[in-house]
């Protein structure tokens, strides 16, 4: 099967920067997407990576390493509404999507 | 509001029952997936459908049944589960199943086997 993996729960102060990494080995590569899912709600995009760099969207940025296997997600000036579990997830090869266990990010006054 | 609804929220059955999960996408999407996510662990995939035809079984056990009747709706056929089958049951869609094709999620099925 494929590996993603990232950290378990980050904590952060409101205002502050995070940054949340995931690192993936995988049968070939057709992207990487990012997204987020606040406690009992539904997943949603984000961001898509498929060449090397960084893409940045408002105060969320993905930077995506292919010969590495490695990918953050970036998050500025935090807010409240930021607490939440960030998902990594990659198309193989096979253009089959795995996600990683996700990341809960708690932001604190 | 994604443009993906499931009924119903939320559902308790037990071993010998059996229910139906319901999935609606309004947005003109040709693929479907049915996703399962418990506690901690990373989404699994279900099933996939990409116009109306399966197009992936994730070696998922006889007991979970999909039906795709057309490419808005996606069910869910549940019977004779067991307890670790309690999990928060998710449905997507998107335009198709290419490389960037993002994923459109509902708000998922919360089902309590006891």
């Amino acid at each position: 099967g494929q590996n993603i993996d990232q950290p378990t729960e980050m904590t952060a102060t409101e205002g502050a920067i995070v940054q949340i990494n995931c690192t993936y080995q995988t049968s070939g590569f057709n992207g990487l997407f990012w997204y987020q899912q606040h406690a009992g709600e539904a997943p949603t995009f984000l961001s898509y990576n498929v060449l090397d760099g960084l893409e940045e969207k408002g105060r969320f940025s993905s930077f995506l390493s292919r010969s590495k296997g490695y990918s953050y997600l970036l998050l500025k000036e935090l807010q409240m509404k930021d607490s939440a579990s960030y998902l990594c997830a990659v198309r193989d090869g096979d253009y089959k999507l795995s996600f990683g266990a996700g990341t809960t990010v708690t932001v604190r006054a | 509001e994604t443009g993906v609804t499931q009924t119903p929220r939320h559902l308790v059955m037990g071993m010998t029952n059996k229910k139906s999960l319901k999935c609606e996408q309004h947005l003109g999407h040709n693929a479907m997936y049915w996703y399962k996510q418990s506690a901690k662990k990373p989404l699994e995939l279900m099933f996939v459908y990409n116009f109306k035809e399966q197009t992936e079984n994730n070696s998922v056990p006889s007991r979970f049944s999909p039906e795709c009747p057309n490419s808005s709706h996606l069910f869910l056929h549940l019977h004779t589960l067991q307890p670790e089958d309690s999990a928060l049951y998710l449905c997507a869609s998107s335009q198709d199943e290419g490389a960037s094709s993002e994923q459109y999620f509902g708000p998922g099925t919360r089902l309590t086997v006891t």
